[in-house]
């Protein structure tokens, strides 16, 4: 057990719809990474929030955006979904953010648009 | 950019077989080199990690070295077991647009037979 949550486990939605993913990192982890993990893609990085702040951001689409809370809590919000946005999404969770640290992933979200 | 390339899978062995899956990398300077194993229907797990040149990662039997002159941070096992059998990433983190996000290979999967 890394420490970060996920959920839903797996959703299931249309195309056109909006979906909300949830990750809770490591207890005292301020970064949190969303990745998404596809068959034809593998693995690609989203985005990065640091202590409720953006700090980088990746292949993320314009449907896509992302949020950090105050509880350190972040959510992944995909809008006007394709068959293509199906796929796992991981976020995972590390101390810092302007260093190589270990990141810590939660077990994904499966999400399938149909 | 950054990348990593990984032999391709399925990579099907016997119990108690000697495991090597090849990882080479593209990089400016010296990036941090991580491996993480993902088990059916779970998350990715961090199996192991070195930081610099000449650092040997190990964890449950597994090694890898981080080799900068030729560089490449292959995975060894000497005597594989059929709980083994997972998918496993090769991955790097340098400091980019992208912050300290993870390039992922595109996994190798792996099949331990009694």
């Amino acid at each position: 057990d890394s420490g970060v949550t996920q959920t839903p486990k797996h959703l299931i939605t249309a195309t056109g719809q909006r979906v909300t993913l949830r990750c809770s990192p490591r207890s005292g982890d301020l970064s949190v990474y969303w990745y998404q993990q596809s068959l034809d893609q593998g693995l690609q990085f989203l985005i990065q929030y640091y202590n409720g702040e953006e700090r980088a951001k990746g292949n993320i689409l314009e449907r896509f955006s992302a949020q950090q809370f105050p509880d350190l809590h972040s959510e992944l919000n995909l809008s006007s979904l394709e068959l293509g946005d199906s796929a796992l999404y991981f976020c995972a969770s590390s101390p810092g953010t302007n260093r190589p640290d270990t990141q810590y992933f939660g077990p994904g979200t499966r999400l399938t648009v149909l | 950019g950054n990348s990593v390339t990984q032999m391709e899978g399925p990579v099907t062995l016997s119990e108690e077989a000697f495991l090597t899956i090849n990882c080479t990398y593209t990089a400016t300077g010296y990036p941090s080199l991580f491996w993480y194993v993902q088990y059916p229907g779970e998350g990715l797990q961090l199996l192991l990690k070195a930081t610099k040149a000449d650092d040997k990662g190990s964890n449950k039997g597994f090694e890898a070295t981080y080799r900068k002159e030729t560089t490449s941070f292959h995975l060894e096992k000497g005597s594989v077991q059929v709980s083994d059998s997972a998918v496993y990433f090769c991955a790097l983190t340098q400091h980019s647009n992208s912050g300290y996000a993870l390039n992922f290979g595109k996994g190798t999967s792996l099949l331990v037979t009694p």
